[in-house]
């Protein structure tokens, strides 16, 4: 089974600062990455796939990038409604995808 | 708008058999998706389930497989998860999603939270 870890657990960031969120994976997943945003009693949002691409109605200021094992989630300018848990999943291996531990992002 | 809800008891003894239903509105289920079922215990990370595609062929995470069958019925456009002897392991929220040929999840339901206790 591909270990997806993420880091920091915790970010604290001001609004309108940028955020910086990693994920690794304990083997290479080449691009076969998405992230998800997860606000309480809501639905998880797909942000990203495929690394790099924004899924449809995301805003430009979240971006993706990397490859292989290290990955990264920006948020360029936190917004109110950014403030969520972040996840990655790998989806390299049919059926065996895996989800990191999550990233919070919280108000500084 | 693709919408996805689960539904289904919320409260379980141990052995008894978790029963959830997922309602896709928005888009056929007949399309050519796989559907999935994931779980995430209290604290912990998501889990995987398994997925089924409109024609019933399923896939389940090995680690449950003995326990788990999914099911499909499109003239409703709903499809279904059973997890046989629950244990407290077994608590967690339960979210159902449409798998896209790509392999991730896009959109989500908004997940039920069942609780197995005596």
């Amino acid at each position: 089974e591909i270990v997806m870890t993420q880091s920091p657990a915790t970010l604290s960031v001001s609004p309108g600062e940028r955020a910086t969120l990693s994920c690794r994976a304990s083997e290479s997943v080449s691009s076969n990455l998405a992230w998800y945003q997860h606000k309480p009693g809501q639905a998880p949002r797909l942000l990203i796939y495929g690394a790099s691409t924004r899924a449809t109605s995301i805003p430009a200021r979240f971006s993706g990038s990397g490859s292989g094992t290290e990955f990264t989630l920006t948020i360029s300018s936190l917004q109110a409604e950014d403030f969520a848990l972040y996840y990655c999943q790998q989806y390299n291996k049919w059926p065996l995808f895996t989800f990191g531990p999550g990233t919070k992002v919280d108000i500084k | 708008q693709v919408q996805l809800q689960e539904s289904g008891p919320g409260l379980l003894k141990p052995s008894d058999t978790l029963s959830l239903t997922c309602t896709v509105s928005g888009y056929s289920i007949s399309n050519n998706n796989w559907w999935g079922w994931m779980r995430q215990p209290p604290g912990k990370g998501l889990e995987w389930i398994g997925y089924i595609r409109y024609s019933g062929s399923t896939t389940y995470n090995p680690s449950l497989e003995s326990r788990v069958t999914m099911s499909v019925d499109t003239s409703k456009n709903q499809f279904s998860l059973r997890l046989y002897s629950v244990t407290a392991v077994d608590t967690a929220m339960y979210y159902c999603a449409r798998k896209e040929p790509g392999n991730w999840f896009d959109p989500w339901g908004q997940g039920t939270l069942v609780t197995v206790s005596s």
